[in-house]
């Protein structure tokens, strides 16, 4: 079974700071890693990861992936209140239609 | 381009009534999902759709129907609803293809069953 443990469970920091979040994962066959934005209504789409070792990059956040040692991060960099959200990793099964997903990362960025 | 539209966007029901939930999507996505998101909890789930006129059962199909008779379109029906069917309920879509995996999200539709 797929399995998907991201860490930290929530965070809370201030405008400015820069984040990590974790992502570890075990898969039965690797087809893709997703990097989803929750805040109150549905989830939005960040990243799409398949290869080991390519950033993905979109303003202040990126991502990467190494799939020997199976995690992925997300780095937001200068975060605003905006950025706070719940954060998900999320895997698609060997179709694509399945998703496991993590139990998210809560951040809080505070003023 | 409105991209994923969930109709409608509360409801409240009394145990035992029946309702259908409408999904659309107007980007040519052959694939459709309906999930769950209870308080605390992540997605689950429920039904999706591989193309017009085909659906599959996922990870927490029971008390729900689903149908897909227009592409662009997703329906799900509660026959009978429970108090135990109370959730946020998402609808997704997402395009054929292996490297195509996001699965793009409608706004939801808070459903109470008293």
């Amino acid at each position: 079974e797929d399995k998907v443990v991201q860490s930290p469970l929530s965070l809370v920091v201030h405008e400015g700071d820069t984040v990590t979040l974790n992502c570890s994962y075990e898969v039965t066959n690797f087809r893709s890693l997703l990097w989803y934005k929750q805040e109150k209504k549905a989830p939005t789409f960040l990243f799409m990861l398949t290869s080991s070792g390519i950033e993905k990059k979109s303003g202040r956040l990126s991502s990467i992936l190494d799939k020997k040692e199976l995690f992925s991060i997300l780095n937001i960099t200068a975060t605003q209140t905006g950025d706070s959200a719940i954060y998900l990793c999320v895997l698609p099964d060997n179709a694509g239609n399945m998703l496991t997903f993590g139990g998210g990362t809560r951040l809080m960025v505070k003023p | 381009n409105a991209g994923v539209t969930q109709t409608p966007k509360f409801r409240v029901l009394k145990t035992g009534q029946s309702m259908t939930l409408l999904c659309a999507q107007d980007m040519n996505h052959e694939y459709m999902y309906w999930y769950r998101q209870d308080p605390g909890m992540g997605l689950r789930l429920i039904h999706y759709s591989v193309g017009e006129g085909t659906t599959a059962k996922g990870e927490v199909p029971d008390g729900y129907n689903v149908s897909r008779l227009k592409k662009q379109n997703f329906l799900l029906g509660l026959e009978s609803a429970a108090p135990s069917q109370t959730s946020v309920y998402f609808c997704a879509s997402r395009a054929s293809g292996t490297s195509t995996d996001t699965q793009y999200f409608g706004p939801g539709t808070r459903l109470t069953v008293l």
